[in-house]
């Protein structure tokens, strides 16, 4: 079946740590995101990639990277210099470029802080 | 001005009745609008998508676009219990960039 998976589900850090979160799409689409979820905050954008090899900030970049070597994967990076980063982890794709955006999520990663 | 404006609720609803669901959006070039419904602890899940002026129905779901007015509406008839969730409001901003801006989401409940 296609879909996307997010892994690691559950994910406990230390402060100082770096962490990834793995998401992998086997549904052919062009475009993932990755979004973050805060109680009673909504969706906000991290960072997205249209394409291959090409990714854009969001609106909440500072803190985290990403990598789109493959079409099918957009692992994020949850970096030290993330200040508060215990959250829900959604990551998403969308099967056409410009002007859609069905977007299709996993199932998320919930990242906690110790 | 936040880019896409939802209230946050609870709406309470009667079971039967029509839920009304509003949103507002601050960039007048955004192309493409979308609702999708969350369930607590889950992910979110599309329910509908509007591109043009006007009303869009699919089952008991009218999603309506006023972009003049920079105004998205759900309404849900015939409001079941499952149907208690969080509804987001989504925005694509422009057709050569597919920034995709979400609301806070309004939490429905539906009472029994």
């Amino acid at each position: 079946d296609g879909g996307i998976t997010q892994s690691p589900k559950y994910l406990f850090r230390k402060e100082g740590q770096n962490v990834t979160l793995s998401c992998e799409q086997n549904l052919n689409h062009d475009a993932m995101y990755w979004y973050r979820q805060d109680p009673g905050q909504g969706l906000r954008l991290i960072y997205y990639s249209q394409i291959v090899n090409d990714f854009q900030k969001g609106d909440i970049a500072e803190g985290y990277s990403v990598s789109r070597e493959k079409k099918e994967s957009f692992p994020l990076t949850v970096t030290s210099a993330q200040k508060n980063p215990t959250a829900f982890y959604l990551c998403a794709s969308s099967l056409y470029r410009g002007g859609t955006g069905e977007l299709f999520f996993g199932e998320g990663s919930r990242l906690t802080v110790l | 001005q936040k880019e896409v404006e939802q209230n946050s609720g609870p709406l309470s609803v009667p079971e039967g009745a029509i839920a009304s669901l509003n949103c507002t959006y601050s960039d007048r070039g955004s192309q493409s609008f979308f609702w999708y419904r969350q369930y607590s602890g889950k992910s979110p899940e599309l329910i509908m998508s509007i591109y043009s002026n006007g009303d869009k129905e699919d089952g008991r779901f009218t999603a309506q676009l006023n972009k003049a007015s920079q105004y998205v509406s759900l309404l849900i008839r015939d409001s079941q219990p499952s149907d208690s969730a969080t509804y987001l409001c989504a925005v694509n901003k422009g057709s050569r960039d597919d920034k995709i801006i979400f609301g806070k989401g309004t939490r429905l409940h539906i009472l029994p």
